[in-house]
C-alpha cells in the first residue's frame, strides 16, 4: 500500500513569495490533515478536510494561508504571501475516518526554508 | 496554552535497559491518548494509542500507562534497542475532535 504523497521536498523562497505544497493521501482515506511543525515543536493542525469539505481550520491564518482538496482527493496548501515566521516543515496526513482514536498516516513532510 | 506537555526534551538510556518517556496534559475532557515516533527527515508514525477508560496498553515492547487522576501518561520501552532512537510526541484528542501534539522527547539508545 502506497504511503502519504508529499511535494516537494524543500523548498527556499524570499518573504513575500508564494508557494504551494502538494499532497496525495492513502487511497480510500476520507480524512486529510495539513499541520505545520516548527522547529523544537510538536505538529500544529492547520486544516482538516472530511472528504472535500472543511471539518476544521480554526488555527490557519486565513489571511495568508488556504488549503483545497478538489474531489476529495489530492490536497494543495498555498501561502501568500510567505514570512519568516512560516519556515517550518508542512506534514500532511490522512486517516480513513475521522475520529480521535484513528491512527493518522503522515508523509514525509515539505520542509519551507523563508529568506 | 500548550494543552500536552513533554516536560524531558531530550533522554538517554543504555540499550536493554528500561526508557520511560512521560507526558502531561490539561484537558480533562480528552478521551485518547496516542503516541507517535519520527525519525529524521521522514512523518511521524503511529505507535501505541490507549481509550482514558483504561490504564494500560501494551504491544510488545512497548506499554502505555494512563492516570487521569493525575493527567499523566507514560510511554515505557523494554528492553530498548538503538533502532528505537527518534523523537516521541504525546498527542491526545477527544473522540471526534482534532489531536493535539506535545513537543516530543528526542530518545537516544547507547550500544
Amino acid at each position: 500500500e502506497a504511503g502519504v504523497a508529499q511535494s516537494p521536498r524543500y523548498k527556499i523562497i524570499e518573504k513575500r513569495q508564494s508557494v504551494a505544497f502538494w499532497c496525495n493521501p492513502i487511497s480510500g482515506h476520507a480524512t486529510l490533515y495539513w499541520y505545520q511543525q516548527i522547529l523544537g515543536q510538536g505538529p500544529k493542525l492547520l486544516i482538516q478536510f472530511q472528504n472535500n469539505g472543511v471539518v476544521d481550520d480554526s488555527q490557519l491564518p486565513k489571511d495568508r494561508f488556504s488549503a483545497e482538496r478538489l474531489k476529495g482527493v489530492d490536497s494543495t496548501l498555498k501561502i501568500q504571501p510567505a514570512k519568516l515566521e512560516d519556515s517550518a516543515v508542512y506534514l500532511c496526513a490522512s486517516s480513513l475516518v475521522l475520529a480521535g482514536y484513528n491512527e493518522q498516516f503522515f508523509g514525509p513532510g515539505t520542509r519551507l526554508t523563508v529568506l | 496554552d500548550q494543552q500536552v506537555k513533554q516536560n524531558s526534551p531530550s533522554l538517554s538510556v543504555q540499550e536493554g535497559r528500561i526508557s520511560i518517556l512521560n507526558c502531561d496534559y490539561t484537558n480533562s475532557m480528552f478521551d485518547y491518548f496516542l503516541w507517535y515516533k519520527k525519525y529524521p527527515a521522514e512523518g511521524p508514525t503511529f505507535l501505541i494509542s490507549i481509550s482514558s477508560i483504561k490504564d494500560k496498553n501494551e504491544d510488545g515492547r512497548f506499554t502505555v500507562f494512563l492516570n487521569k487522576s493525575a493527567k499523566h501518561l507514560s510511554l515505557h520501552i523494554v528492553p530498548s534497542q538503538p533502532g528505537d532512537s527518534a523523537v516521541y510526541f504525546c498527542a491526545a484528542s477527544g473522540s471526534y475532535d482534532k489531536v493535539i501534539f506535545g513537543p516530543g522527547t528526542s530518545l537516544s539508545v547507547i550500544p
